[in-house]
């Protein structure tokens, strides 16, 4: 099946550092990836939706100027975590539907865990 | 916006017996995943289903869809330690862009 990787999978930073956690897939090209961040015993809430080429769509509630989403190519997105909090620290998952397979298939990636000192 | 509430929270089984998660969303879908978090792990596709009243089974799992599309069901038949994880059914509303909302999801132990 469809691969999404991630990276880094986890990282830990200094308060007020900016992160950058990829997401790529592997093996097709993703015109749209979804960013979810999940807090410890809780669900996936998604974040944005990130669009090849154009700006990014955030949720409710999401700081873009905070969270700063771009996808340059069919293959790659990135979300830089800018000014790093400890109320930041999560687990933040990426994943893409294959374009070239039913609409509703979706891959994620294994995720990326975030600890803000 | 679109709510996506499961329950129960957390149960916890002897190795054996039977569980059961329900999903119920405050918006019809157009369809619904299931996805299986083990600890510490991310979420792993089980199963999609799509049309009103749908049921599919999985080995000792069964899936159904509600005939309304507003709700779904997971039930693991004689459970097994494996089967220890969180469960989320996500869901896609009938209109709009194909963005996910996951469920609250159900956190399964098994014990031995």
């Amino acid at each position: 099946g469809a691969v999404v990787s991630q990276h880094p999978s986890w990282v830990i930073c200094k308060s007020g550092t900016s992160v950058k956690i990829e997401c790529r897939s592997l093996d097709f090209q993703a015109t749209t990836m979804f960013w979810y961040r999940q807090f410890p015993k809780q669900s996936l809430m998604l974040m944005a939706t990130s669009n090849e080429g154009s700006k990014a769509t955030y949720e409710q509630g999401v700081e873009k100027d905070k969270f700063l989403i771009n996808h340059a190519s069919l293959t790659l997105s990135t979300l830089t975590v800018t000014s790093a909090h400890p109320e930041d620290s999560s687990f933040y998952i990426c994943s893409a539907p294959d374009a070239g397979k039913a609409p509703d298939t979706q891959y994620f990636g294994p995720g990326t865990r975030l600890t803000v000192l | 916006g679109q709510q996506v509430m499961q329950i129960p929270q957390y149960q916890h089984v002897q190795e054996g017996e039977d569980f059961t998660t329900y999903c119920n969303s405050s918006t019809t879908l157009s369809n619904i995943q299931w996805y299986k978090q083990r600890p510490g792990g991310h979420p792993v596709f089980l199963i999609q289903l799509v049309k009103s009243g749908e049921v599919k089974k999985q080995k000792r799992l069964t899936f159904q869809f509600g005939e309304a599309k507003k709700n779904s069901s997971l039930h693991i038949t004689a459970t097994q330690t494996t089967d220890v994880g969180t469960y989320f059914c996500a869901g896609r509303e009938n209109t709009g862009f194909q963005k996910l909302v996951f469920g609250t999801g159900t956190r399964l132990l098994v014990s031995p």
